[in-house]
C-alpha cells in the first residue's frame, strides 16, 4: 500500500517562475492538506482540500497561491510568481476521514521548494 | 496565542536513557486530539503517538509514552532507553474537533533531539 506521493522532491525556480507541486494521496483518502515549512520552523497549515472542493484555505497567502484536488489526478499546489519568501519544504498529507479528532494524517515525503 | 507551545528548541540525552519532550497547548475546545511527529534529518514527517482529549490512560506506542496531564494542558513526549536514530526534530500538534476547521493539524516550533554516546 503505497503511501502519500509527492513529486517532485526537489524543485528549483527562479523568481518569477511558476512552481507546481503535486500529491497523490494514499489509496481509499479523498481528504488532502497542504502544509508550509519555513527552515527551522514547525508546519503550518495552508489548505484543505477534498474531491474538487476547497474546504479550508485559511492558511494560504491571498495572492499567487492556488491548490486543486480534481476528480481524477492529483492535488496540485501551484505558487505563481515565486519570490525567494517562497522557499520552503511545502508537505501534503492526507486522511480518509475528517470526522472526529482521533484520526492520523498521513505525510507525504516533502517537496523542497529553493527559490534563487 | 500560542496553541501549542514547545520551549525546549534543543535536548541532549545518553544513549539507553530516557528523555522528556515538553508540550503544552491551549483550547477551548471540549474534544481534541494531540500528536507527535518525528522529522529526521531527512525530512519526512513521521507519526509517532497519538492521545485523545477523552481518553482515560496515557497513550503508548513501544518505547514512546505520552504524559498527558490534561488541567495542566500539557502532552509530553516520553522516549525510553534512547537510540541514536532518536536523533531528530520532534513536533507536537494539535487537532480541534470544533474549533474551525476541524481537520487541520496545528504544529509546534519543535524540538531537535540529540541522542550522544
Amino acid at each position: 500500500n503505497a503511501g502519500v506521493m509527492q513529486n517532485p522532491r526537489h524543485l528549483v525556480r527562479r523568481r518569477g517562475q511558476e512552481a507546481r507541486l503535486r500529491c497523490s494521496p494514499m489509496k481509499g483518502h479523498s481528504h488532502v492538506y497542504w502544509y508550509r515549512q519555513l527552515p527551522e520552523e514547525g508546519l503550518k497549515f495552508m489548505v484543505y482540500l477534498q474531491k474538487e472542493n476547497i474546504i479550508d484555505e485559511s492558511g494560504m497567502p491571498k495572492e499567487r497561491f492556488s491548490a486543486e484536488f480534481p476528480k481524477e489526478g492529483p492535488s496540485i499546489l501551484r505558487i505563481q510568481q515565486v519570490v525567494r519568501g517562497d522557499s520552503a519544504a511545502y508537505f501534503c498529507a492526507s486522511s480518509p476521514t475528517d470526522r472526529g479528532s482521533s484520526y492520523e494524517q498521513y505525510f507525504g515525503p516533502g517537496t523542497r521548494l529553493t527559490v534563487t | 496565542a500560542q496553541k501549542i507551545t514547545q520551549t525546549q528548541p534543543g535536548m541532549f540525552v545518553q544513549e539507553k536513557e530516557a528523555v522528556t519532550l515538553d508540550c503544552t497547548y491551549d483550547t477551548s475546545d471540549p474534544s481534541y486530539g494531540l500528536f507527535w511527529y518525528k522529522q529526521p534529518s531527512s525530512g519526512e514527517m513521521i507519526f509517532l503517538i497519538y492521545q485523545g482529549s477523552y481518553d482515560q490512560q496515557n497513550a503508548t506506542e513501544g518505547r514512546y509514552s505520552l504524559n498527558f496531564q490534561k488541567a495542566r494542558k500539557s502532552a509530553n513526549l516520553v522516549i525510553s532507553a534512547s537510540q541514536l536514530g532518536d536523533s531528530a526534530m520532534y513536533f507536537c500538534a494539535m487537532r480541534e474537533e470544533y474549533t474551525g476547521t476541524a481537520s487541520k493539524l496545528t504544529f509546534g516550533t519543535g524540538t531537535r533531539l540529540q541522542v550522544t554516546l
